[in-house]
C-alpha cells in the first residue's frame, strides 16, 4: 500500500540558511500534518492543512511557513535556520474513514541538521 | 489544554515478560487515544487506537483499554519479544475536526533475550 513520502530524508544546512521539506500524502487523503521531533523529545504539532487550506496551527515559529498545493503535496519552508531547528520533521496524512474517524499515517521523516 | 502523561523510561525487560506502560491524559472533550511505536531510525507507526470509553484497541499482541473514569490508556502485552524493542508514544486527538495529535514523552523499551 502507498505510504506518506517525504523528501529529502536527510538535510544538512548551515545557520541562517533556508530549507524546504516536501511531503506527498497517501492518495485520496485530504489532510496533511507537520510535526517536529527534537532529539529525545516527543513530536510537537506544527501545522495542518485540510483540502489545501490551513486548518490548525501549533508551535510553529514565524520563520517557518507551509502550504499545500493543488496535487495535495505539502511543503514546509524554513528560513533563518538556527541550531535549535535540528530535528526530525514528520509529515502525516489522514482521511475520514467509514466510521467517521481519522487516523494519521506518518511518513519516515526528514532529519534536518543545522550546523 | 490537552496533555498526555506517560510512564517514563527506559524500561528493560527479559523476553516473554509481561509489559505495562502507563498513560494518563487530560482533555477538555472526548478524545481519541492512540499508541504509536517508533523503531530505531524509522518514523511513527500506529500500533492501536480507541475512539470512545471502554473501547479496547489491540494489535500484534498489544492491548490498551480507554478508561474514562481514570483517564487512562495503559499499554499491555502478555509476552514481549526482542523485536518489540522500540520507543512507544501515547497520544490523543480531540474530536470534532481538531485532529492534531498531542503526544506523551515516549517510553524506550528494550527487551533482552
Amino acid at each position: 500500500a502507498a505510504g506518506v513520502i517525504q523528501s529529502p530524508r536527510h538535510l544538512i544546512k548551515e545557520k541562517r540558511e533556508t530549507a524546504t521539506l516536501k511531503c506527498y500524502p497517501i492518495p485520496r487523503h485530504d489532510t496533511v500534518y507537520w510535526y517536529q521531533q527534537g532529539p529525545g523529545q516527543d513530536p510537537q504539532f506544527l501545522i495542518s492543512f485540510y483540502e489545501k487550506m490551513q486548518s490548525d496551527k501549533g508551535s510553529i515559529p514565524d520563520r517557518f511557513s507551509a502550504q499545500q498545493f493543488s496535487d495535495y503535496h505539502s511543503e514546509l519552508n524554513m528560513s533563518s535556520l538556527e541550531l535549535g531547528d535540528s530535528a526530525l520533521y514528520f509529515c502525516a496524512s489522514s482521511h475520514m474513514n467509514s466510521e467517521g474517524a481519522r487516523e494519521q499515517y506518518f511518513g519516515p521523516g526528514t532529519r534536518l541538521t543545522v550546523t | 489544554g490537552n496533555s498526555v502523561t506517560q510512564m517514563e523510561g527506559p524500561v528493560t525487560l527479559s523476553e516473554e515478560a509481561f509489559l505495562t506502560i502507563n498513560c494518563t491524559y487530560t482533555a477538555t472533550g472526548y478524545p481519541s487515544l492512540f499508541w504509536y511505536v517508533q523503531y530505531p531510525g524509522e518514523g511513527l507507526q500506529l500500533l492501536l487506537k480507541a475512539t470512545k470509553a471502554d473501547d479496547k484497541g489491540s494489535n500484534k499482541g498489544f492491548e490498551a483499554t480507554y478508561r474514562k473514569e481514570t483517564t487512562s490508556f495503559h499499554l499491555e502485552k502478555g509476552s514481549v519479544q526482542v523485536s518489540d524493542s522500540a520507543v512507544y508514544f501515547c497520544a490523543l486527538s480531540e474530536d470534532f475536526g481538531n485532529e492534531k495529535l498531542t503526544f506523551g514523552t515516549g517510553t524506550r523499551l528494550t527487551i533482552i533475550p
